[in-house]
Parts: structure tokens; C-alpha cells; sequence
């Protein structure tokens, strides 16, 4: 089974600053097909999980370009550029390469 | 627009049976494979199943194989997944969603699934 850990798993942060959350893979998350199926979401308190990213870097319509992902082989970030109110929520990281597999979640405050 | 209400949660004894119901609407649901989702309250998302657009086929996540089974109609454009055997460890807030490009991009609102004496 793939593991993923993110990091850290409780970010406080000051409004209109820069937040940065870590996936790491236990196994490399290249599909047989080239792409690699690593999501974002985002789950703000008492909604349903919202994608935000899919295949590593691209956003979801809609999506603010504030939030942006990156990473390859067995590490992955995403990164909010500037931290709005409205972000405050859990975000997991979940890989679709091979089976499923959802992150613990990071639980993003406003400092 | 691309809809998924999920129904049929609510107090269950340990060792009872429910089934969970996800109507869909807005796309072509009988051409997508379908998921089950679960949360447990306040805690992260595990997936637990998949069926394929036909529905001759589905997977399981270990914790639940032979106690979970998911299914569809077609005709209904809906999804549901029976469960017995029901335990404690099974209270859990249960979401279908819709896959695409490797990940969900579409949720129902969840129903709240509390099995206790």
C-alpha cells in the first residue's frame, strides 16, 4: 500500500502570508500511462472535500491562482501564495496512481 | 451541473445492516466509474470502493472487503453501497464522488453512518 505523509499537520498562519504543505510518497507516483496522479483538496469546516489541484500541478476551474502545486516522483508541495480567510480548512494531498490513498491532513488556521 | 446526494445513513446497532444511496445527476453516470469515500468525524478521508461503469466489477479497500458492497442501477443513475456486519469502527461520514483525471472531482454532501448500542 502507498503511505502518504504530509507535513506539517497543523500550519498557523498570518493573513496575506505564504503557506507551504508537504506529501511525501512511500512509492513513486508515475502511473504506466506517464502521468502522475497526485490531488490536493481542500476541506473547509462542515463541507465536502473541493479539489483544487489534479496531476500534480493543475488547478480546478475556479480554482484561485494563489494555490499552485508542484513536485515529481515521491514528493509533492502545495503552496498558497497569499493566505485569504476563506482557505481555513484541512487540506490532504490523495494519490490515484495506484488504487487510492488520502494523506492525514494539515489543518490551516489563521495566526 | 454535476450533482451527487447521497442517502440512507442513521443510528445502527453493532452487527446491523444499511444501505447507502448517491443519486446522481447532471452527466452521463452510466460512462464513469464510481467511489464511496468515508470520514470519520473529525478525522481524515479514506477511500473505500470502486465499481465500474457497468457495474460487473469493484474493489475494496481491505478494512471493509466482505462486509461492503457496492453497486449500482444504471437506469436509476444511482449508486449504493450496502453494508452489514456493522461496526463500531465503521461510524463514519460517507461520501460518493465521481473520479476524474486519477482523483474526485465531484462530492456529494455525505451521510452520517452511527453505529452504536
Amino acid at each position: 500500500d502507498i503511505v502518504l505523509t504530509q507535513s506539517p499537520l497543523s500550519l498557523p498562519v498570518t493573513l496575506g502570508q505564504p503557506a507551504s504543505i508537504s506529501c511525501r510518497s512511500s512509492q513513486g507516483l508515475v502511473h504506466s500511462d506517464g502521468n502522475t496522479y497526485l490531488n490536493w483538496f481542500q476541506q473547509r469546516p462542515g463541507q465536502s472535500p473541493r479539489r483544487l489541484i489534479y496531476k500534480v500541478s493543475i488547478r480546478e476551474s475556479g480554482v484561485p491562482d494563489r494555490f499552485s502545486g508542484s513536485g515529481s516522483g515521491t514528493d509533492f508541495t502545495l503552496k498558497i501564495s497569499r493566505v485569504e480567510a476563506e482557505d481555513v480548512g484541512v487540506y490532504y494531498c490523495m494519490q490515484g496512481t495506484r488504487l487510492y490513498n488520502f494523506g492525514q491532513g494539515t489543518k490551516l488556521e489563521i495566526k | 451541473e454535476v450533482q451527487l446526494v447521497e442517502s440512507g445513513g442513521g443510528l445502527v446497532h453493532p452487527g446491523g445492516s444499511l444501505r447507502l444511496s448517491c443519486t446522481a445527476s447532471g452527466f452521463t453516470f452510466n460512462i464513469y466509474y464510481m467511489h464511496w469515500v468515508r470520514q470519520v468525524p473529525g478525522k481524515g478521508l479514506v477511500w473505500v470502493a470502486r465499481i465500474s461503469p457497468d457495474g460487473s466489477s469493484a474493489i475494496y479497500a481491505e478494512s471493509v472487503k466482505g462486509r461492503l458492497t457496492i453497486s449500482r442501477d444504471n437506469n436509476k443513475n444511482t449508486l449504493y453501497l450496502q453494508m452489514n456486519s456493522l461496526r463500531a469502527d465503521d461510524t463514519a461520514v460517507y461520501y460518493c464522488a465521481r473520479p476524474l483525471y486519477g482523483g474526485f472531482d465531484s462530492w456529494g454532501q455525505g451521510t452520517l453512518v452511527t453505529v452504536s448500542s
